[in-house]
């Protein structure tokens, strides 16, 4: 699976965006980009996903550059509760589904 | 919204002795993940679970560790003699298709004392 690179924290003020940058500069045409997010300890919680195209849904907006070498989650109205550590993963190819997890970004929502 | 559920929250078990997880995947999903995650450190892979079979495994799904379906809704990760070093958070994932999202239960927490 392709390597990813994030910020290790960023901050963000409640009911702003919060823009999530990714770098997955070896992608292949096959992989798609996740993005996951944890909260304290409790189990990954799945945001979105995408191949090719921008893809939005209730949570989060996911832009993908043309050459797919970035990605970026925007959180268009983040609120304290979505202070969480986000994961940007790669997968698929010839992985059966699993996914790789990083150190993910630290994102601090403040008041 | 359907959840996978993982049993115990929370399981301490004396080194050398056998541990069983237990997880109630979604019910139409069809691809089994287990995940662990020891205090501090970075969600690791250990397997993944298709058509009653092992996928993928991990260097650290060794021969201690085993996975079954026993039933059409129950997914259990065994831990056959415990180490010290196999404490950690034990996540369940279940997903409808390969690359389909994977939906993550609330994990138990394994101490090994």
């Amino acid at each position: 699976d392709a390597k990813t690179t994030q910020p290790t924290s960023m901050d963000c003020a409640e009911g702003r965006a919060a823009n999530l940058p990714c770098n997955h500069s070896t992608i292949s045409g096959n992989e798609y980009v996740y993005w996951y997010r944890q909260i304290h300890s409790q189990g990954p919680q799945y945001i979105i996903h995408g191949l090719k195209n921008n893809e939005t849904n209730e949570m989060a907006s996911l832009i993908i550059t043309e050459d797919r070498k970035s990605s970026t989650l925007i959180l268009p109205h983040a609120t304290l509760r979505d202070t969480a550590v986000y994961y940007c993963i790669v997968s698929g190819g010839t992985s059966y589904g699993k996914l790789t997890f990083g150190q993910g970004t630290i994102l601090t929502v403040h008041p | 919204e359907p959840e996978v559920t993982q049993t115990p929250s929370h399981q301490v078990t004396q080194m050398g002795q056998e541990v069983i997880l237990r997880c109630v995947p979604i019910s139409n999903h069809l691809y089994f993940y287990w995940y662990r995650q020891i205090l501090g450190q970075k969600v690791e892979f250990l397997v993944s679970f298709y058509n009653n079979e092992i996928s993928e495994k991990s260097e650290i799904f060794d021969d201690q560790f085993s996975v079954e379906r026993p039933d059409g809704s129950n997914f259990t990760l065994k831990i056959r003699s415990t180490k010290l070093e196999d404490s950690a958070m034990y996540f369940c994932a279940s997903s409808a298709g390969q690359f389909q999202p994977q939906h993550f239960g609330d994990g138990t927490r394994l101490s090994i004392l």
